[in-house]
């Protein structure tokens, strides 16, 4: 039983560049979401999906887009980097049922 | 989001010994949770809240439900090394939203000494 899994799991990159996470759950779960995690900080909620084709903005959304094409999986794109978006983030997933998130183990990325 | 305050930022502290940390929110919770993240993991669900003046427990660990529901308390007893870890506590991204979308605190980081 997989759960949750992201990738890739690191990352460096240039800024300006671009690229995509990919996040996938096998857990047939309506929500799906991307944090970012930075030290001090907690995890912040960038955007969130409550089923296939829909997308919404969390509390730090700028500089990222998200698609959800397939109810398993959930893409976050970075169309040019910044320094600033160094972080490990994190996707997770819920059911209807359940207030509890599942979070995959991070993907630590690097803008230099 | 919900402004949510943990603390302490950091514990250090015996093995053996009784460990507390909370956490407030600037507006009224319906839901707290607390969460562990041990290293180059993600967060696994510790224990949920969902009434104000709950008290829950999961084995050592017992949460609570404040009465004024902006804040919330983890209490880990007899403590253990493997209890190191960040804790967060989290609770619902909107006043009026559900929990699924969560806000969280910044963490307190455990560090338990043998």
């Amino acid at each position: 039983n997989a759960g949750v899994t992201q990738t890739p799991k690191f990352r460096v990159l240039k800024t300006g560049q671009s690229m995509t996470l990919l996040c996938a759950q096998d857990m047939n779960h309506e929500y799906m979401y991307w944090y970012r995690q930075d030290p001090g900080m907690g995890l912040r909620l960038i955007h969130y999906s409550v089923g296939e084709g829909t997308t919404a903005k969390g509390e730090v959304p700028d500089g990222y887009n998200v698609s959800r094409l397939k109810k398993q999986n959930f893409l976050l794109g970075l169309e040019s980097a910044a320094p600033s978006q160094t972080s490990v983030y994190f996707c997770a997933s819920s059911s209807t049922r359940s207030r509890e998130l599942f979070f995959g183990e991070g993907s630590r990325l690097t803008v230099l | 989001g919900q402004q949510l305050n943990q603390s302490p930022q950091s514990m250090f502290i015996q093995e053996g010994e009784d460990v507390s940390m909370n956490c407030t929110s600037s507006s009224i919770f319906n839901t707290w949770l607390w969460y562990k993240q041990d290293p180059g993991e993600g967060p696994v669900l510790l224990i949920a809240l969902y009434k104000a003046g709950e008290l829950t427990s999961n084995g050592r660990l017992t949460a609570q439900f404040g009465i004024t529901r902006k804040d919330s308390f983890l209490n880990i007893s007899a403590s253990i090394p493997s209890d190191v870890g960040i804790y967060f506590c989290a609770g619902p991204y909107t006043s009026s939203g559900s929990a699924r979308q969560l806000t969280f605190g910044s963490g307190t980081q455990l560090t338990v000494l043998p």
